[in-house]
Parts: C-alpha cells; structure tokens; sequence
C-alpha cells in the first residue's frame, strides 16, 4: 500500500466549478499535511498546510480527518490559473521527511 | 529573496555514462534535499541533508547515486553508471525550520 495516495484523476471542470480532491495516508505517525501545486514543468509549490480544525485561503479549503488517515482539498469557483497538478504531502518524524502522492491533474476548461 | 538554484536544466545521456548535478539552497537553509520525480508520480526523497550531514539516505540506490554537501552549502548528486530507468526530473529543496521545503526548477534528465 502507498504511504500516500490521491485520487488518480484527472479533474476536468468548467470555470466556476467547485472541485474536491481526496487523500489518504497509510503512517498514522504523520504529524503535519500540506497541499502542494506543481504548474506543467515547474517545481511544486506550497499551497497550504491542513490543520485538524480545517483551514480556508481564499477559495481553498483543507480538511484534515486524522480517525481516518483522509486528507481533503476543496476548490470554490475555479479559475483558468487553477490548472495544475496538486500533491497530497504528509510529513513525520524528526527529520521532518515528507511523503508525496502521485498528484492529481485538474484543467479548468473556459 | 533569492530562490534554490539548480544546474543543468536539462541533461542527455547515454546508459552507462556518469551524470552530476549542482544545487545552491536558499541562503541560511541547513536542510538540503534530493528528490526524484518520474513522470506522472510525485517527488520521491533520495537524500536529505543537515549541514553537512547525512539525515536520510534510505532511498538512495547506492550502487550508482552519491551526493555531497561538502561545506555544509551547495551540494551535488551524482549518477554513475545512469541507467534508462533514471529518466527523471531531479528536484533539490532546502527548508530553515519548518516543514516548509523550497524547490529549485530541476534537472530534467534523459537516458537513452
């Protein structure tokens, strides 16, 4: 089983859609979640952290669900800029290591 | 600010040939990572860096990968011999204190 696992997509939505990616984690060890993006050809970038209380940037919201080692990331009103691949990223141990997905691609279409 | 910077951007090989790539982290990072990411899956870890030490290198294949942070600042990676299989974009990232990791562009290599 992979440590962290995503839906394998990919997303296609109209502009204005709301989009939700889901995630797994197999190490209940895992101390700390984020959300990262990675545009065509670009390194990944920091979107968010995801907190057990839930957290909203914006039009993102991350859900954290540690009882069932489920991860969420919910897209409101999308955008053309929102195309991207986004990674499912859980974080533990005292090195600080972190455990990537495989990514999902979403294309936010005119 | 300045970013992590990598190099080459782009590399071509052939199996069998020996292959380095160069890293300079964000000023003041004293963690320093190597990721590998084929394409379609996410960066997978192959060595991460405290200064000048080795943290974690349990992904590494050590028969033909080594890197080095001599000076506890730039470091580089190395593949000898580079197989088909190591067609991938090598990521370096560097983090201060947190869980937050900077990524440099990459190396895109081919094997062919």
């Amino acid at each position: 089983r992979k440590e962290v696992e995503q839906d394998p997509g990919p997303f296609n939505v109209p502009e204005g859609a709301t989009v939700a990616f889901n995630c797994t984690y197999s190490n209940s060890a895992s101390q700390s979640f984020f959300w990262y993006r990675q545009d065509c050809r670009k390194e990944p970038k920091l979107l968010m952290s995801v907190y057990s209380s839930g957290n909203e940037d914006g039009r993102f919201t991350a859900q954290l669900n540690r009882a069932s080692q489920y991860i969420s990331l919910l897209i409101r009103d999308s955008k053309l800029s929102d195309s991207a691949t986004y990674l499912c990223v859980a974080a533990g141990g005292s090195n600080y290591k972190l455990t990537f997905g495989k990514g999902t691609l979403l294309t936010v279409n005119p | 600010e300045a970013g992590v910077a990598q190099s080459p951007r782009y590399k071509i090989i052939e199996k069998r040939q020996s292959v380095a790539f160069w890293c300079n982290p964000i000023s003041g990072h004293a963690t320093l990572y190597w990721y590998q990411q084929i394409l379609g899956q996410g960066p997978k870890l192959l060595i991460q860096f405290q200064n000048n030490g080795v943290v974690d290198d349990s992904q590494l294949p050590k028969d033909r990968f080594s890197a080095e942070r001599l000076k506890g600042v730039d470091s580089t990676l190395k593949i000898q011999p580079a197989k088909l299989e190591d067609s991938a974009v090598y990521l370096c990232a560097s983090s201060h204190i947190s869980y937050e990791q900077y990524f440099g562009p990459g190396t895109r290599l081919t094997v062919t």
